[in-house]
């Protein structure tokens, strides 16, 4: 069965780095999104990318982030500047389509840690 | 605006027993309703989903899920749980109205299965 995947799983970083998180959707899904999941706390949206740009973002998603398909299988989400609060789970997701009925499948994640 | 609640942090339920995991939902129009699990070191895996319809929905795993309108739950179930069911559970919704990407989760539900 096809999957995200995601890599890498744990990134350790210190304040201020820059970091690019990976991401492969599934190979003929269209819709990509990137969420985050802060320890102990709620799954939120940060982004939405179809055609080649960003559709939708929350107001997480600051200057200091930006998404990228650099090739046909990469999905990638950059951090300019990491904050200590950037520390988090990063899960990618794809869909087929952008309805809002069609589900998302989600990446296993990508452990960001800024020391 | 959309939320999801998820009142239990932690739901026991001893192996063979009927499980609920409770979800109520907010949205202006009408709801698209997700469950999703995840595994420890896995990514959120779909579970169900309620479109429109019939009312009981049937998911992967033997899980079941309830949409009660007038009550603005969504409550997942399963007849007889296993140990394996052990893991967090997170309810998510779509407001049909809306043309955002984005889908609203729950908090999460860490359900633990007893031998």
């Amino acid at each position: 069965e096809p999957e995200v995947t995601q890599t890498p799983s744990h990134q350790v970083t210190q304040m201020g780095q820059e970091v690019i998180l990976r991401c492969v959707p599934i190979s003929n899904h269209l819709y990509f999104y990137w969420y985050r999941q802060i320890l102990g706390q709620k799954v939120e949206f940060l982004v939405s990318f179809y055609n080649n740009e960003i559709s939708e973002k929350s107001e997480i998603f600051d200057d200091q982030f930006s998404v990228e398909r650099p090739d046909g299988s990469n999905f990638t989400l950059k951090i300019r500047s990491t904050k200590l609060e950037d520390s988090a789970m990063y899960f990618c997701a794809s869909s087929e389509e952008g309805s809002s009925y069609n589900e998302q499948f989600f990446g296993p994640g990508t452990r960001l840690t800024v020391l | 605006a959309q939320s999801v609640a998820q009142p239990e942090d932690q739901v026991n339920v001893a192996e063979g027993n009927p499980l609920t995991v409770k979800c109520t939902y907010s949205v202006s129009g009408n709801p698209y309703l997700f469950w999703y699990v995840q595994y420890p070191n896995r990514g959120l895996q779909f579970l169900l989903k309620y479109i429109t319809g019939d009312n009981l929905v049937k998911g992967s795993y033997g899980f079941e899920a309830e949409f009660n309108k007038s009550q603005t739950s969504f409550h997942l179930k399963k007849p007889s749980a296993l140990v394996s069911d052990s893991a967090l559970y997170f309810c998510a919704v779509r407001d049909r109205r809306d043309r955002d990407d984005k889908i609203i989760f729950g908090k999460g539900t860490r359900l633990h299965i007893l031998p």
